[in-house]
């Protein structure tokens, strides 16, 4: 089966404070691509990163930074020193291009409450 | 930089009406996707068109259709609309049909149905 789960549904966390979106994925095939993308409340999607099956490299970018570790099947997602503008909800996703289709599977999402 | 563009924003329908979506993908952009979000949902995937031609489809209701034109804009067209088709619609362009081609997304247009 191909899936992406998101096993929180909600967090909270105070400003300043890291934080670390869990995402785990199954697929049966070898190349595959993981992304993450936020929601925030005004409800568009924006694009944050993407993942070459065969590229295990974390990735820094600021405050964000990305673990993917295949012997895990995850693709954790950290924010350090949180920020309110942070709240929203994450999606991880994923493209299995086995079949030759590239449209995008994702978590059920992760809202990110940050307190001020 | 030129990003998706979705119109309308917002959609209000009545049962058994019919509404038509528009998106016009960032230029130069090839490949078109279509996704539904329902309330408290993730994205799902309808229908994606490359060049013009539907390249793949997804759980996409008979009583929708959709389509790209020459220049590039798509517009997804609902029929006999009901209650469970109130949701967010977005549309993604990508500038080539591979995974390694990212799909941005318009802000989405939000259909009600009454």
């Amino acid at each position: 089966a191909q899936k992406v789960t998101q096993a929180q549904t909600e967090i909270s966390v105070v400003e300043k404070e890291d934080v670390t979106l869990d995402c785990v994925y199954e697929t049966r095939d070898t190349t595959y691509y993981l992304f993450w993308y936020k929601q925030p409340p005004s409800g568009e999607l924006v694009f944050l990163i993407r993942r070459n099956s065969f590229d295990e490299q974390n990735e820094i970018s600021g405050r964000y930074s990305w673990n993917f570790q295949k012997s895990t099947s995850s693709f954790n997602f950290t924010i350090t020193a949180s920020q309110v503008v942070d709240s929203a909800v994450y999606f991880c996703a994923l493209i299995f291009s086995g079949a030759g289709s590239y449209q995008l599977t994702f978590g059920k999402g992760t809202k990110l409450s940050v307190i001020p | 930089a030129a990003g998706v563009i979705q119109s309308p924003r917002h959609l209000i329908k009545e049962k058994r009406e019919t509404a038509t979506l528009k998106c016009y993908p960032i230029p130069r952009h090839d490949t078109v996707y279509w996704y539904q979000q329902g309330p408290g949902q993730d994205p799902q995937f309808l229908i994606s068109f490359y060049e013009k031609m539907q390249s793949d489809k997804g759980s996409i209701p008979d009583r929708f259709s959709a389509q790209q034109f020459s220049d590039y804009h798509s517009e997804l067209n609902m029929s006999s609309l009901e209650l469970g088709d109130s949701a967010l619609y977005f549309c993604a362009s990508s500038s080539g049909r591979s995974p390694t081609d990212t799909q941005y997304f318009g802000p989405g247009t939000r259909l009600t149905v009454l």
